[in-house]
């Protein structure tokens, strides 16, 4: 079972504000992903990471910035936030050993923008 | 375009009866697919998965089929509890590792 740990778990807060949200896994998973998420949809891929110094856009472009310099540890940094900004993100880790195994999620964190 | 789709919204269901929540898929490139679960306020928890190879797996109360010529896979929960109501999340990975999810299904267990 990953432990994976997501702060803050909620954040309200103006436009034009530099924004990070903390990811850290326990588990030494090399894998670990950001997903966006709106009420009713699906997951979105933005951001992933197979390694230290590695990172890739995902599926869904994004406005934010992702670095990992630590294997436990995946940031994501929005320089600016704005309104389009407000949704769930999820950050999740997956061991690449062995085969296929599923990615584990974090809490989240529910961004709104005002 | 959505590559993975299900297309129920919602399901309720009577307490130790069978709930049956189903997902299809267009990427014949996937060969491997997950169902997650997930509470208001958490993050997705892992339930089942099944690889390409198989067409069932099974844990527990949960049985996810898998049936590929159709491109659309299942899962059973049986007996449904009220305790399993949530939103189910249903995935497929390729070759790759990214997962792509459908929209979700809420369920409700009834008591």
């Amino acid at each position: 079972e990953a432990d994976i740990y997501q702060t803050p778990r909620y954040l309200v807060i103006g436009t034009g504000k530099k924004i990070t949200l903390e990811c850290s896994q326990t588990m030494g998973h090399d894998k670990m992903y950001w997903y966006q998420q709106d009420p009713g949809m699906e997951l979105h891929l933005i951001h992933y990471s197979y390694g230290v110094n590695s990172t890739e856009k995902g599926d869904l472009s994004s406005e934010s910035t992702v670095s990992r310099i630590r294997t436990e540890h995946f940031p994501l940094t929005l320089e600016s936030a704005r309104p389009s900004h407000t949704s769930q993100y999820l950050c999740a880790s997956s061991d690449p050993q062995g085969g296929n195994q599923p990615q584990h999620f974090g809490d989240g964190t529910r961004l709104s923008i005002l | 375009d959505q590559q993975v789709k299900q297309n129920s919204p919602s399901l309720s269901v009577q307490e130790g009866r069978i709930s049956i929540l189903n997902c299809d898929y267009t990427n014949s490139m996937f060969d491997y697919f997950l169902w997650y679960k997930k509470y208001p306020a958490e993050g997705p928890t892992f339930l089942i998965s099944i690889s390409s190879i198989k067409d069932k797996n099974e844990d527990g109360r949960f049985t996810v089929f898998l049936n590929k010529s159709a491109k659309h896979l299942s899962l059973h929960i049986v007996p449904s509890q009220p305790g399993d109501s949530a939103v189910y999340f249903c995935a497929a990975t390729g070759a790759n590792s990214k997962l792509t999810f459908g929209k979700g299904i809420t369920l409700s267990v009834r008591p």
